[in-house]
């Protein structure tokens, strides 16, 4: 069973194409969070949410907006994609906020052309 | 947010031999220091933890140190093997609420 799942797995869209990736976790865990890795491999935090409530929302684009249905799932969702926006994305989760043990999904890698 | 430096960015050792890589951060305040290991494609994974009140934790081949005074800790890989070629990721915890990691440092190890 795989711990925290993400899909797709890769992801090629236009540019202005509205797109999401989608996060569950099996393990239980009350926090998870989105990372960023560009193409020079920099991990940056852009989301966490704990118990379904929005803690980090870091200087991201509006054109990114986190959902979390329930403790289990978080969701990216982003319009009007830009080249710029070409990374892999990583969903994460730990047992509670201020518990850094991440458990990261096998990532999501976006290609905007 | 927590300023989180490390080096080298790149390192290329011989089978057998060490490999250190260190990382400086910047807020005094930060209590936890994990690292983390992603081979080509794969996700990020722990290797090793340490917490501010401890000032060394080995674990097999690998160990970390804690320098609180110098605002500093190290990865130390001991008798590297091929399969320890990854990118590196150090990381710190403080107040808030995620990890902020470093930039990485590629290990490349050769037979």
């Amino acid at each position: 069973d795989t711990a925290v799942s993400q899909t797709p797995k890769y992801l090629v869209t236009q540019m202005g194409n509205d797109k999401s990736i989608k996060c569950e976790q099996n393990l239980g865990h009350d926090t998870m969070y989105w990372y960023k890795q560009d193409s020079k491999k920099f991990l940056k935090i852009m989301f966490s949410y704990n118990n379904k409530e929005l803690i980090i929302n870091e200087t991201v684009p509006n054109r990114f907006s986190p959902k979390s249905p329930d403790k289990a799932h978080l969701n990216l969702h982003i319009n009007s994609l830009e080249l710029g926006d070409s990374a892999v994305y990583f969903c994460a989760s730990s047992r509670q906020v201020l518990d850094y043990g991440y458990t990261f999904g096998s990532g999501t890698r976006l290609t905007v052309v | 947010g927590e300023n989180v430096e490390q080096h080298p960015s790149t390192l290329s050792v011989q089978e057998g031999d060490s490999a250190v890589i260190k990382c400086t951060y910047s807020d005094s305040a930060s209590n936890y220091f994990p690292w983390y290991k992603q081979e080509l494609g794969k996700r990020p994974q722990l290797i090793i933890d340490i917490r501010s009140n401890v000032g060394e934790k080995k674990d097999q081949r690998i160990a970390v140190t804690l320098n609180k005074t110098a605002k500093h800790f190290s990865l130390h890989i001991t008798e590297t093997q091929p399969e320890d070629s990854a990118v590196y990721f150090c990381a710190v915890a403080n107040s808030g609420y995620a990890l902020n990691f470093g930039k990485g440092t590629s290990l490349l190890v050769t037979p």
